[in-house]
């Protein structure tokens, strides 16, 4: 099984400010890597796929980076609506697919 | 409009069982792989199990292996997820997913907002 860590567990950030996340592969994913947003009482929603695509919708202060085993999310400037739990997800393993443990990230 | 209903969820005692059923509306069902994804409370997301639209593709986390049992029903445009054998560690929110039609895109476009199964004496 791919192991997908995440970190920080927790970033804090000031509105406005950039926030970068990090999410790491135990194997190479290839670029078949993508990110959901998860805010309180609600589903995820898909965010970014192959490693640096935005899905329908999602804004340009959202971009991905990142192949192989390592993979950056980044927020250039923060918004009130942006603060929400990040996960990333492999899909490189098919069918057996693992999310990372998730960031928060939270109002400093 | 592209929607996934589940339901089925509710408190269970260990060792029991109980049916998830996921409803989907809104796209061509049968083309679709749909995935069940599991929330326990206040932590993150598991992946539990998928199912390829034509049923020759088919996974199990290590978790549930030998417990649990995706099925679908294609006339129905319907997902189900059979839980045999539960355990309190199986408590937590059950989303199913959708996989997204693109070649090698084995990632979720739509969610539904998931059951919540409770697995206590």
């Amino acid at each position: 099984e791919i192991v997908m860590t995440q970190s920080p567990a927790t970033l804090s950030v000031s509105p406005g400010e950039r926030a970068t996340l990090s999410c790491r592969a135990s194997q190479s994913v290839s670029s078949n890597l993508a990110w959901y947003q998860q805010k309180p009482g609600q589903a995820p929603r898909l965010l970014i796929y192959a490693a640096s695509t935005r899905a329908t919708g999602i804004p340009a202060r959202f971009s991905g980076s990142g192949s192989g085993t390592d993979f950056t999310l980044t927020i250039s400037s923060l918004q009130s609506e942006d603060f929400a739990v990040y996960y990333c997800q492999q899909y490189n393993n098919w069918p057996r697919l693992t999310f990372g443990g998730g960031t928060k990230v939270e109002i400093k | 409009e592209v929607q996934l209903v589940e339901s089925g969820g509710g408190l269970v005692q260990p060792g029991r069982s109980l049916r998830l059923s996921c409803a989907a509306s809104g796209f061509t069902f049968d083309d679709y792989a749909i995935h069940w994804v599991r929330q326990p409370p206040g932590k993150g997301l598991e992946w539990v199990s998928g199912l390829s639209w034509n049923r020759h593709t088919i996974d199990y986390a290590d978790s549930v292996t030998g417990r649990f049992t995706i099925s679908r029903d294609n006339a129905k445009n319907s997902l189900y997820l059979q839980m045999n054998s539960l355990r309190p560690e199986d408590t937590a929110l059950y989303y199913c997913a959708k996989v997204t039609g693109v070649p090698g895109g084995y990632y979720f476009d739509y969610w539904g907002q998931g059951t919540l199964v409770t697995v206590s004496s």
